[in-house]
């Protein structure tokens, strides 16, 4: 079975400045994919970005990018130039056939 | 894209009933699930829904507990039976056009509150 992992239960960034959400995973599989979510108040999903494991370049989505490193299984998300409308649970998630496993989330919050 | 309305949004409801929680999406897809996330963690995959056959329970849940339909290729339910407090939750439908591919995304509904008294 495949487990993920978030390490940070809350992380704080200041407006306009950079934050990193970290994420790591084990699994036994060579073919799968990461995903990193975001939930709002609101409880709706959004997906951020996604990677694919066979992809060596790491994806990027405007001011969000990620740093994947296969061999270590780790997936860090970047979120840069941070805006209050990043303040969220970010979930950083394991494809692998059908349904996603999620991590534990890490609330983010963003201040003035 | 895919569109996913879940109903309802919220509920507070008596231990010992139960609560149908209705999930539909606006186009064919192929896989239904449905999560549940309690108050502060993370998502926990509760079934996939099949369409035309029992649904399949991760470990943890049963059928008698959290039946399931899926009728059609955008239609789902969950229902929670005779609910405690335990099974004070949000409940989230998601769909997905098929196995992990390049082209394959993730679509969840809004999620079910539901608070058992």
């Amino acid at each position: 079975a495949q487990t993920v992992t978030q390490s940070q239960p809350e992380m704080s960034v200041q407006e306009a400045e950079t934050v990193t959400l970290s994420c790591t995973y084990d699994t036994s599989e060579s073919d799968y994919y990461l995903f990193w979510y975001k939930q709002p108040p609101s409880r709706q999903m959004i997906l951020v970005i996604r990677q694919e494991a066979y992809k060596q370049q790491n994806a990027t989505e405007n001011r969000f990018s990620v740093n994947f490193q296969k061999a270590a299984k780790s997936f860090s998300l970047k979120i840069s130039d941070s805006q209050l409308g990043d303040a969220a649970m970010y979930f950083c998630a394991f494809g692998s056939g059908y349904a996603l496993n999620f991590g534990k989330g890490t609330s983010l919050l963003v201040t003035p | 894209s895919a569109v996913i309305s879940q109903k309802p949004s919220r509920d507070i409801c008596q231990r010992g009933t139960s609560l149908t929680i209705q999930c539909q999406v606006d186009s064919q897809v192929t896989m239904m699930f449905w999560y549940r996330q309690q108050p502060g963690q993370s998502l926990t995959l509760i079934a996939t829904a099949n369409q035309g056959s029992e649904a399949t329970y991760e470990s943890g849940f049963v059928i008698d507990k959290f039946p399931i339909s899926r009728p059609n290729l955008t239609f789902s339910t969950l229902t929670v039976s005779n609910m405690s407090p335990e099974d004070s939750s949000i409940y989230l439908c998601s769909a997905e056009g098929g196995p992990w591919d390049r082209n394959t995304e993730a679509f969840f509904g809004q999620g079910t509150r539901l608070t058992v008294v």
